[in-house]
């Protein structure tokens, strides 16, 4: 069973270019997720996706964020006109609508962005 | 708003002991999973063991099990015959259920070394 897959696992950019991580989910899962986590703290939420409907989207994803998923497969999530404060683990999680287990989410490896 | 904390920075344990990670959390919503993963150093986030509001039992995963007080709103991980492989860090996490957000909201983390 593949788990979840994230390209590219590092990122060096510099200030002001714009970046693109894409996110595979497990095969059969309809839900997927990206958080962000900066070091020294827990994954903070970043927005959802239920198929290809983006349903949920936090306040941390300024308007320099965008994340799409065509056709309900894989995820992209692009950062427009990168800040030094964007250096962050970005990480990529799906899970399949249940009602056991609270909707597990599985995470992939996740991508280390660093903006000089 | 819902709120995880994890009031251990770090723990120390001898390898075979059991030891216990301490999670509290705050919500309004009656109905909630609890969640608690594992990240080793390679930043990969794995599922460890989930807790619904309305479990009857303490969900117990193998090594894992969950210590649940729900009039105390805490969701402690005990470890049991710790092994150097579970150095890592832990994060506990929450989801409300009836709100209809998917978002998990993570606590800070606890650090784990487990000694020869």
């Amino acid at each position: 069973d593949t788990g979840v897959s994230q390209n590219p696992r590092h990122k060096i950019t510099k200030r002001g270019q714009n970046v693109t991580f894409r996110c595979d989910p497990i095969s059969e899962h309809n839900r997927l997720y990206w958080y962000r986590q900066t070091l020294g703290q827990g994954p903070e939420f970043l927005t959802y996706f239920q198929n290809e409907a983006q349903l949920e989207k936090s306040r941390l994803l300024s308007d320099r964020f965008s994340a799409e998923r065509p056709k309900g497969s894989f995820s992209t999530l692009e950062i427009q006109r990168t800040e030094q404060g964007d250096s962050a683990m970005y990480l990529c999680a799906s899970s399949l609508e249940s009602r056991g287990r609270g909707d597990t989410q599985y995470f992939g490896p996740g991508t280390r962005l660093t903006v000089l | 708003a819902q709120k995880i904390t994890q009031t251990q920075p770090g723990m120390f344990v001898q390898e075979k002991e059991a030891v216990t990670l301490d999670c509290t959390y705050d919500t309004s919503d009656q109905s909630y999973g609890l969640f608690w993963y594992k990240q080793p150093s390679s930043g990969e986030m794995i599922f460890l063991i989930y807790q619904g509001s309305y479990d009857e039992q303490n969900a117990t995963e193998g090594r894992y099990s969950l210590n649940f007080q729900k009039a105390r709103k805490s969701a402690n991980l005990v470890i049991s015959a710790s092994q150097l492989g579970d150095s890592a860090m832990y994060f506990c996490a929450m989801r409300e259920l009836n709100t209809g957000f998917q978002k998990l909201v993570f606590g800070t983390g606890t650090r784990l070394l487990v000694s020869p």
